[in-house]
């Protein structure tokens, strides 16, 4: 059984560009949500998809969004970058019980805005 | 709303020694609760939950934590710290419903010296 997998694990981008972050949950998941986390802070809940669908967003802008594939893995797109976007970005897969759903983080994506 | 605290942004003991992280939450609802740690450039990674059945948890690494609602309090406690807990650790708690998203404190820094 494979865990959660981000790509790419770091980024450099600058700013007013476009990023792609992915995702691929873990073996029989069917959710996942992402979190931002600036340094030294506790991650923040960007959104979270389930079975393709947007299951709730956090307070962040519309230039942040995402997609869930049929395979469940997932992508964040953040358009018109700007500096304060430079943080690790955390995927976590888990499989929606309508219990506790136990969130089960990849390793991030650290993400620079120059 | 939910908010989580983590009192002490920064804890020091010594190798051997007693660790005890706090956190504090505020929930309109019966609560699940978790803790977890993260390594330097690294995801975050499970130590224990809480979800409305026993209320002294255990985890990995030798860690538990005690759900006591009358201090709205999910301590977490190491009888005997090891060089290798120095890490970050983050409290968090979420509500059942559709969006079981995650809201976090803003994380203990664990250093043991030895």
């Amino acid at each position: 059984e494979t865990g959660v997998t981000q790509s790419p694990t770091h980024l450099i981008k600058t700013r007013g560009q476009q990023v792609t972050l992915r995702c691929s949950s873990q073996s029989g998941h069917n959710t996942v949500s992402w979190y931002q986390q600036a340094l030294g802070q506790g991650p923040q809940f960007i959104f979270q998809y389930y079975r393709e669908e947007e299951n709730g967003r956090g307070n962040f802008p519309p230039r942040f969004s995402g997609l869930q594939f049929p395979n469940y893995s997932s992508e964040l797109n953040v358009n018109a970058l700007e500096l304060d976007d430079s943080a690790l970005y955390l995927c976590a897969s888990s499989f929606a019980t309508g219990g506790t759903d136990t969130q089960y983080f990849g390793p991030g994506t650290r993400l620079t805005v120059l | 709303a939910q908010s989580v605290t983590q009192l002490g942004s920064h804890v020091s003991v010594s190798e051997g020694a007693l660790v005890l992280l706090r956190c504090n939450y505020s929930s309109s609802v019966p609560p699940y609760l978790f803790w977890y740690v993260q390594y330097p450039n690294q995801g975050l990674q499970l130590l224990l939950k809480y979800t409305s059945a026993a209320t002294l948890v255990k985890g990995i690494n030798g860690f538990e934590a005690e759900f006591k609602k009358s201090e709205t309090s999910f301590h977490l406690t190491k009888p005997s710290a090891h060089m290798s807990d120095a890490a970050e650790y983050f409290c968090a708690v979420s509500e059942a419903g559709n969006n079981r998203k995650l809201i976090w404190g803003l994380g203990t820094s664990l250093a043991v010296n030895p």
